[in-house]
């Protein structure tokens, strides 16, 4: 098994672009998770999904966009980007009743200039 | 909700114990974990414990969970170079899936 993958490692965008953050797990979890994770706070809930066709917000959903059309995909879209947004980005997923056990992405680098 | 807290900064000798604490408000919890992120990498899970329990041993790691309060330590003994990481501590709130990280704790292992 690859576990989770996630796509680009690292990307620099302009104010105001868009991009989508590509999340892939190939252990037919049903459950999967977007955090990001800033210096001196930890990682953060933005969207999650319990399965295909759910999502549900997290901590600090606002600027950023998710959908779950298959079991093993879940992107995470930023549709105008702004500097805020600059961060270190996470997907994770479990698969239901083990929630104890969450595998982690790589995680994506994003600097927004 | 969850709220985590947890100390930013510990620096051990080489072969010394390293304790690393934090603090939780939900009771709640029916899990509490620890990661651990290496530079550069994502977060591997190192260990956690069911809130029913006390304590759990697993080789080198010790975890402490003090229910009255909500206070969970997690004890590495035979500190080595490679255990040099940043450690999260981590608590469910409120929904199934929903992880609380604290902000985590920078290990510094010198000779």
């Amino acid at each position: 098994n690859a576990g989770v993958t996630q796509t680009p490692k690292f990307q620099v965008l302009k104010t105001g672009q868009s991009m989508t953050l590509q999340c892939a797990q190939d252990m037919n979890h049903e459950y999967m998770s977007w955090y990001r994770q800033d210096p001196g706070m930890g990682l953060r809930l933005i969207h999650y999904s319990v399965g295909a066709g759910i999502t549900d917000q997290g901590e600090v959903p606002n600027g950023y966009n998710v959908s779950r059309s298959t079991t093993e995909d879940f992107p995470l879209r930023l549709l105008s980007a702004a500097p805020s947004q600059t961060s270190v980005y996470f997907c994770a997923s479990h698969t239901a009743g083990h929630q104890e056990t969450q595998y982690f992405g790589p995680g994506t680098r994003l600097l927004v200039l | 909700g969850e709220d985590v807290e947890q100390s930013l900064f510990l620096s051990v000798r080489e072969g010394d114990s390293s304790v690393i604490n934090c603090t939780y408000t939900d009771s709640s919890s029916t899990y509490l974990y620890w990661y651990k992120q290496e530079p550069g990498a994502g977060l591997q899970l190192l260990t956690y414990i069911f809130s029913n329990m006390d304590m759990k041993q697993d080789q080198r790691l010790t975890v402490l969970l003090n229910k009255k309060d909500k206070h969970l330590s997690l004890r590495i003994a035979d500190t080595q170079t490679g255990d040099s990481a940043i450690y999260f501590c981590a608590g469910i709130s409120g929904g199934y899936n929903k992880l609380i990280f604290g902000a985590g704790t920078r290990l510094a292992v010198h000779p």
